[in-house]
């Protein structure tokens, strides 16, 4: 089983909807991450949890809210997506300081 | 701030030596970490550098000079499946997130 999962693997939605893209993970990590992949930006982080009580803003969090439901749980939502919002999402976690992550297998998302 | 650069693209042949250079400008961080990804797939770890010098991991190297601002990694035994993109990545000493802020990537094409 994979360590880290992420739902939906893929998702076309429209302008103007909400939605929610989920995490979970089983390899015991507090940390948690949500990074946007755009092709040639390289990842970029949105949102970042050291524990269920610890939520921090990264580079791009406009936009989007996030929700840590558990040690092992970590959403992200998007309130109204717009089309600059079709990405690949990866969620990540770490122990430690975070140099080495561990990822999940991405969200490809398409906001028509 | 910080700001990683690596070429875009690097070609080679199978059984080959192949070097991907990441250079950057940053007031400070922790180390230098090398990521792979497949095609869309999930990023996966392959080194850390905390300190200059060279680490070596199988076919993989990774090396790091502070004082020249550069880093890189050594693909030896070149195969078909190291087809991927390559990601340098550092962890900044200060700002206010001080985070994981990965390169563009270099897409490592292995012909036979």
């Amino acid at each position: 089983d994979a360590d880290v999962t992420q739902t939906p693997r893929n998702r076309i939605t429209k302008t103007g909807k909400r939605i929610m893209l989920e995490c979970s993970q089983t390899k015991g990590h507090d940390r948690m991450y949500w990074y946007r992949q755009d092709p040639g930006l390289g990842l970029r982080l949105i949102y970042y949890s050291f524990d269920v009580k610890d939520i921090n803003k990264g580079e791009i969090s406009d936009g989007y809210s996030v929700s840590r439901q558990a040690q092992a749980k970590f959403s992200l939502s998007l309130e109204s997506a717009i089309p600059n919002q079709t990405a690949l999402y990866f969620c990540a976690t770490s122990e430690g300081f975070g140099e080495t992550q561990y990822f999940g297998p991405g969200t490809r998302l398409l906001v028509l | 701030g910080q700001s990683l650069e690596q070429p875009s693209e690097v070609t080679a042949v199978e059984g080959a030596i192949v070097q991907i250079n990441c250079t950057y400008q940053t007031s400070g961080f922790y180390g230098l970490s090398w990521y792979q990804q497949h095609d869309g797939g999930a990023p996966t770890f392959l080194s850390y550098n905390g300190l200059d010098g060279l680490e070596e991991t199988g076919r993989f190297s990774s090396f790091l000079s502070r004082s020249d601002s550069y880093g890189y990694l050594l693909l030896q035994e070149l195969q078909m499946k190291d087809s991927a993109s390559y990601f340098c990545a550092v962890r900044p000493l200060s700002g206010s997130a001080r985070q994981l802020t990965f390169g563009s990537g270099t897409q490592l094409t292995v012909l036979p």
